[in-house]
This record gives structure tokens, sequence and C-alpha cells, in this order.
């Protein structure tokens, strides 16, 4: 069956530039998540989705990073006037929404902002 | 937010037994604690998890102390396969978000 999906899985963009990433989550997966990881560094939250809803979005670090998931299944991350700092991986992951559960993570979109 | 320490990285020769240790002494009593993986240029991958009681699968055991302030991870024979950055993360209290720390980088040696 199929896993995560992300795309593109490189992006590279000009400082200034606006760009959208994908996620297509495991069917049936309610709980969807956003993390981006620098080099060196672990998974950072950016969001988390329940359904349709951001239940928590704290992670996001300004108001040019926002997601959305309008039915419930694909998501995507958008990024307005992009700096060379939003430079990473961006990482997708899903769940059934239950703590006790798995994540089951993307492979990863890695963008560069030149 | 339950806090985590893990060693930077660790060593183990192939086909040999390992023990990843995790301090997370502000643990609530609800958490879960989790173990994730990460392979070079991959997503993290999902290990084990438990509550209270030890856990076996067929990756690894999950051994949580009787206070559950830390949790060792073992590896029963560790694998070139098995050279990845694993990470110990409670979940979060009241989310269900996962909290990453920096990991324990294991190296395995042929």
């Amino acid at each position: 069956g199929a896993g995560v999906s992300q795309t593109p899985s490189n992006k590279v963009t000009e400082k200034g530039k606006y760009v959208e990433l994908r996620c297509d989550p495991i069917s049936g997966h309610t709980a969807l998540y956003w993390y981006r990881q620098s080099l060196g560094q672990g998974p950072e939250f950016l969001i988390y989705f329940q359904g349709t809803g951001a239940a928590d979005d704290s992670g996001l670090p300004n108001d040019r990073f926002f997601a959305v998931r309008p039915e419930g299944s694909v998501s995507t991350l958008k990024i307005q006037r992009t700096e060379r700092g939003d430079s990473a991986v961006y990482l997708c992951a899903s769940s059934l929404g239950d703590r006790g559960t798995e994540a089951f993570f993307g492979q990863g979109t890695r963008l560069t902002v030149v | 937010d339950a806090k985590t320490t893990q060693p930077n990285s660790m060593e183990s020769n192939e086909e040999e037994p390992v023990h990843l240790p995790c301090n997370h002494s502000t643990i609530s009593g609800t958490d879960y604690i989790h173990w994730y993986r990460q392979l070079p240029s991959q997503g993290p991958e999902y290990v084990i998890h438990g509550l209270t009681s030890n856990v076996n699968n067929r990756m690894a055991s999950l051994a949580i102390a009787e206070d559950r302030k830390s949790s060792t991870l073992i590896l029963h024979r560790a694998t070139l396969r098995d050279a990845a950055v694993y990470y110990c993360i409670p979940s979060h209290s009241g989310t269900y978000k996962y909290i990453f720390g920096t990991g324990t980088r294991l190296k395995v040696l042929a």
C-alpha cells in the first residue's frame, strides 16, 4: 500500500517567491503533521491537523507560513516571501490520531531558497 | 513538556546488542514513550512505543523503568542497516504532536 507521499521531492526557489508543498497522507489517517528539519537537527514541529482543522499550529514560525487541509486528506504547506533561512527539509506525517499509534513519515521535500 | 536526555552518539559492533538510553524525568503519567529512528536521507521511522510495561516487537524491545523516568531501547543484534539517529519522544501530554530532540546517532561497526 502507498505510504505518505510528498511532492515535489526537491524545490529550488528564489528569495521572496511563494511556494507550496504538498502532502498526501495514508488513506484513512485523520491526523496529519508538518515538520521541518535543518541539517544536523531533529525534526521541528510546525502544525498538526485532526481532520480538516488545525488542532495545533504553535510551531509555525511566523505568518509567512500557512497550511491547509480542506477535505481532511491532502494538505498543502504554503510559504510566502521565502527567505534563505527557510531552506530545510519539510516532512509530513500521518497517523490514525491516537497517541498510542505510530506516525508514518514521508520522504520529505527539500526546499532551497537562493 | 516532557524533556528528554539522550547521548549524542553511540557505537556498536555488528551482531551485538545495543542499549540506547533515554531520560525523561518530567514525563506525565499518561504520556506514551515513543522511539523513532531516522536513516540517512529518509524521514523518521517508527520503532516502538510503550506506556508502563516493557514492550517487544520485531524491530526492538523497550524497557521502561518502574518510575517511568527513563527507558532503554534495545536492539538485540545490531546490523549495518540499524545505523541511524534514534529519537526518544514522550507523546506530548494532552496533544498528539511529537517533539523531537537531537537524538542518539548510532554507528554500527562491521
